[in-house]
Formats: C-alpha cells, sequence, structure tokens
C-alpha cells in the first residue's frame, strides 16, 4: 500500500463549482497533515495544516479522520487561479514530509 | 518576504560526473532538507539536516550522496558521480523547527543528467 494515496485525477471543474479531494494513509503513527499546493514545474508551497477537528481558510475547509486514515480538502466557490496539483502530505517521523502523488484540478470558465 | 533560494536553476550535466547543487535556507531557520522530484512523479524526500549533521536520511541517499552546510549560509548537495536515473528536479527547503512547522521550499534545481 503507498504510504499516501491520492487520486490523480485531472478534476476539471467550471468557475464557481465546489471541488472535494481525498487522501487515505498508511501510517497509522502519522503525526502532522497538510495540504500542499504545486504549479507547474514550480515548488510545493503550504495551503493549510489539517487538525483532527477540522480546520477552514476562507474557501478551503481540510478534516482529518485520524479512525481511517483519511484527509480532506474542499475548495468552495473555485478561481481559474486555484488550478494547480494538490499534495496531500503527512509526517511520520519528526523531520521527514511524506508526499502523494498529487491530484490535479483545472477550473475552466 | 524571506524565502530560500537555490542555484542554479538548471544543471546539465553528462554522466558519471560530480555536481553540486547550492541552497540558501531562510537565515533564522534551523532545519534544512533535500527533496526531488523525477518528472511526472511524486516530491521524495532525501535528507534532513540539523545542528551540522544528517538528522535522517531516506533510501535514496546512498553513498553517492553528501550534504554540507560550509559556511552558515549556505547548504548544499553533492551526487558524485551522476547517473541518468538522477535527472530530477531537487528542492531545497527549510524549517524553523521540526514536526508541525512549516517547511518553506526553494524554487528548485532541474537537473538533467546526459
Amino acid at each position: 500500500r503507498k504510504e499516501v494515496e491520492q487520486d490523480p485525477g485531472p478534476f476539471n471543474v467550471p468557475e464557481g463549482a465546489t471541488v472535494a479531494f481525498n487522501c487515505t494513509y498508511s501510517n497509522s503513527a502519522s503525526q502532522s497533515f497538510f495540504w500542499y499546493r504545486q504549479d507547474c514545474r514550480k515548488e510545493p508551497k503550504l495551503l493549510m495544516s489539517v487538525y483532527s477537528s477540522g480546520n477552514e481558510d476562507g474557501r478551503f475547509t481540510a478534516q482529518l479522520n485520524r479512525a481511517s486514515q483519511y484527509i480532506s480538502l474542499l475548495i468552495r466557490d473555485s478561481k481559474l487561479s486555484d488550478s494547480a496539483t494538490y499534495l496531500c502530505v503527512v509526517t511520520g517521523t519528526a523531520s521527514k514530509l511524506t508526499f502523494g502523488t498529487g491530484t490535479r484540478l483545472q477550473v475552466t470558465l | 518576504e524571506p524565502e530560500v533560494t537555490q542555484t542554479p536553476s538548471h544543471q546539465v550535466t553528462q554522466m558519471g560526473q560530480e555536481v553540486i547543487l547550492r541552497c540558501v535556507p531562510i537565515s533564522n531557520h534551523l532545519y534544512f532538507y533535500w527533496y526531488r522530484q523525477i518528472l511526472g512523479q511524486k516530491v521524495e524526500f532525501l535528507v534532513s539536516f540539523y545542528n551540522n549533521e544528517i538528522s535522517e536520511k531516506s533510501e535514496i541517499f546512498d553513498d553517492q550522496f553528501s550534504v554540507e552546510r560550509p559556511d552558515g549560509s549556505n547548504f548544499t548537495l553533492k551526487i558524485r558521480s551522476t547517473k541518468l536515473e538522477d535527472s530530477a528536479m531537487y528542492f531545497c527547503a527549510s524549517s524553523p523547527g521540526l514536526a508541525d512547522n512549516e517547511q518553506f521550499f526553494g524554487p528548485g534545481t532541474r537537473l538533467t543528467v546526459l
């Protein structure tokens, strides 16, 4: 089983749509959870950390279910500028980030 | 806003040659990392570095790889004898602390081995 598994997409959605991405992780000892965003041929950039209680940042909502080892990201009112690859990331040991392969989002007019 | 910088942006080398990729982490950060991303694949952890020594490394980080912080500001990744399969984007990152401290990534160096 892959350490971090994501649907690669692409998800093609119209502007204004709501889209949800899911991710599962295999290591039950994972401690910290993140969503990063990566634009084509650019570096990953932190979008948001994910907490057990769920958290929201503007149009973005992240949820964590430790029992199911499942993480989600919801994007409301999609913008053209949201087009990117969304990376689910977990930490096992203290320093190492483990990345999923990413889910590609394309927002269209 | 402080940022991680990397040089060069693109390095082309012949198989078997040594390359050194350079990074300047954010100045008050204590933890430094190298990751790589082969085209079309996921970002993979190579090594983490703290207090002038390696704190963790992956299976990819074999004897051909080494890291150094030569002068208190630069953080380098050396590949001693490059192979075709070393062609990838190499990202440097730094963080102020561990665990849920955000890791800030540099723009990457694209390494092409011919």
